[in-house]
């Protein structure tokens, strides 16, 4: 099993450009999660989704958007990029109260 | 509502001293608390878990905490200390009728030769 896998792993955007962070998994977890780490500040959640068809929003969400078609894919999109949204992205899952993260992507906007 | 502080943005010790690194937490529901581990360059890794059974929880690589309600805290401690321990080390609250996640700041762990 890979677990949680995350593309691309690192990527530098320009300013008003948009992509989309690929997050899957392979647990067959109902909960996930994307969050974004900035230094010093620990994990911030973004958006998170308790099955497929069911999203929400978390802590800071402003800037960026999700999907949850199949329970294995959770893609978060960033519409338009901006300097503050240079960060360390992590998807995670979640299994009785165990969080299970990707690598992570790194993301620089410029 | 529920959130965590972590004392120390930054401890160092000695190879084959004791490491302890400090988490006070507050919530509105009976939490579930958690320390993870993240090496640089990492993802995230699960230390060990408390979720109402046992106040002393024992982790991975040596590692146990021990819930104190009265205290509020959750502490996370090794006897001794090896290189390998060196990274980031994370101290989580949840609570309530969903699985969110409050995380601390972080405690950087460095360990000396």
């Amino acid at each position: 099993n890979a677990g949680v896998t995350q593309t691309p792993k690192f990527r530098i955007l320009k300013i008003g450009q948009s992509m989309t962070l690929q997050c899957t998994q392979d647990m067959n977890h109902n909960y996930m999660y994307w969050y974004r780490q900035d230094p010093g500040m620990g994990l911030k959640l973004i958006y998170y989704s308790v099955g497929a068809g069911i999203t929400d929003k978390g802590e800071v969400p402003n800037g960026y958007n999700v999907s949850r078609s199949t329970t294995e894919d959770f893609p978060l999109r960033l519409e338009l990029a901006a300097p503050s949204q240079t960060s360390v992205y992590f998807c995670a899952t979640d299994s009785n109260y165990e969080q299970y993260f990707g690598p992570g992507t790194r993301l620089t906007v410029t | 509502a529920q959130s965590v502080t972590q004392l120390d943005s930054h401890v160092s010790v000695s190879e084959g001293t004791p490491v302890l690194l400090r988490c006070n937490y507050s919530s509105s529901y009976s939490p579930s608390l958690f320390w993870y581990v993240q090496h640089p360059n990492k993802g995230l890794q699960l230390l060990l878990k408390y979720t109402s059974a046992a106040t002393l929880v024992k982790g991975i690589n040596g590692f146990e905490a021990e819930f104190k309600k009265s205290e509020t805290s959750f502490h996370l401690t090794k006897p001794s200390a090896h290189m390998s321990d060196a990274a980031e080390y994370f101290c989580v609250v949840s609570g309530g009728s969903n699985y969110k996640l409050t995380f601390g700041k972080g405690t950087l762990l460095t360990v000396n030769p």
